[in-house]
């Protein structure tokens, strides 16, 4: 399975837009990139999941470069309810789907 | 989307004593079930795969004598922690892979505190 590479923190603002990168440079060709939420004790929540250039849904974009050794997450102005970790994982989700979760990036949104 | 509970919440127990946490998805069926571990401020670790009506895969250095899982049916996997020791106070998640669509969806974790 890939390893992921992310940065430990980052710090933003209300309202900003924050993006987060992943370096993934040992994705095999049939990987999926996954980003998953999580709060305080709670488990992870699935924000988005792309193969290949971009894919959008209702709370954030998911860029992917041609080579596919990286990946962006970029959450749309935040809230302060986005502080949380964000995870970045690679993985085929096929007969084993078990996935590997790396340090994860905490986000800390301040008022 | 595709909800995964788990039961209990949380619990707290005294040493010595063995502790079962059940993982069940709500609707839909989960040949695959994965535990988690997460100590505070930490990642989460991957325990063991759990697969319906066969034995579970450990991972290195996970002790499956002690970490008991079963998943005797396609909604259900149990993780019984035997002999709980305070070093096994942990934050305890399973994920339930959906095998007709191949996403993986979370529980909301369990928080076991040994005494």
């Amino acid at each position: 399975l890939a390893k992921t590479t992310q940065p430990i923190s980052m710090d933003s603002y209300e309202g900003q837009e924050v993006n987060i990168t992943c370096s993934h440079n040992n994705i095999a060709t049939n990987d999926y990139i996954t980003w998953y939420q999580q709060f305080p004790s709670q488990g992870p929540r699935f924000i988005i999941q792309g193969y290949k250039t971009k894919v959008t849904n209702e709370v954030a974009s998911l860029f992917i470069p041609a080579d596919r050794k990286s990946s962006t997450l970029s959450l749309p102005r935040v809230s302060l309810s986005d502080t949380a970790v964000y995870y970045c994982l690679v993985g085929d989700g096929g007969s084993q789907g078990n996935l590997i979760f790396g340090k994860g990036t905490k986000l800390s949104v301040k008022p | 989307g595709a909800v995964v509970s788990q039961h209990p919440s949380r619990v707290i127990c005294k040493s010595g004593t063995s502790v079962k946490i059940e993982c069940r998805s709500l609707d839909f069926q989960a040949t695959t079930m994965f535990w988690y571990r997460q100590f505070p401020k930490k990642s989460l670790m991957l325990m063991a795969t759990s697969n319906e009506g066969s034995k579970a895969t450990y991972e290195q250095g996970v002790e499956k004598d002690k970490f008991l899982i079963n998943h005797a049916s396609l909604t259900l996997s149990t993780l019984t922690v035997t002999s709980a020791h305070p070093e096994d106070s942990s934050f305890y998640i399973c994920s339930a892979r959906d095998q007709l669509a191949g996403e993986q969806f979370f529980g909301p974790g369990t928080r076991l505190t040994v005494l």
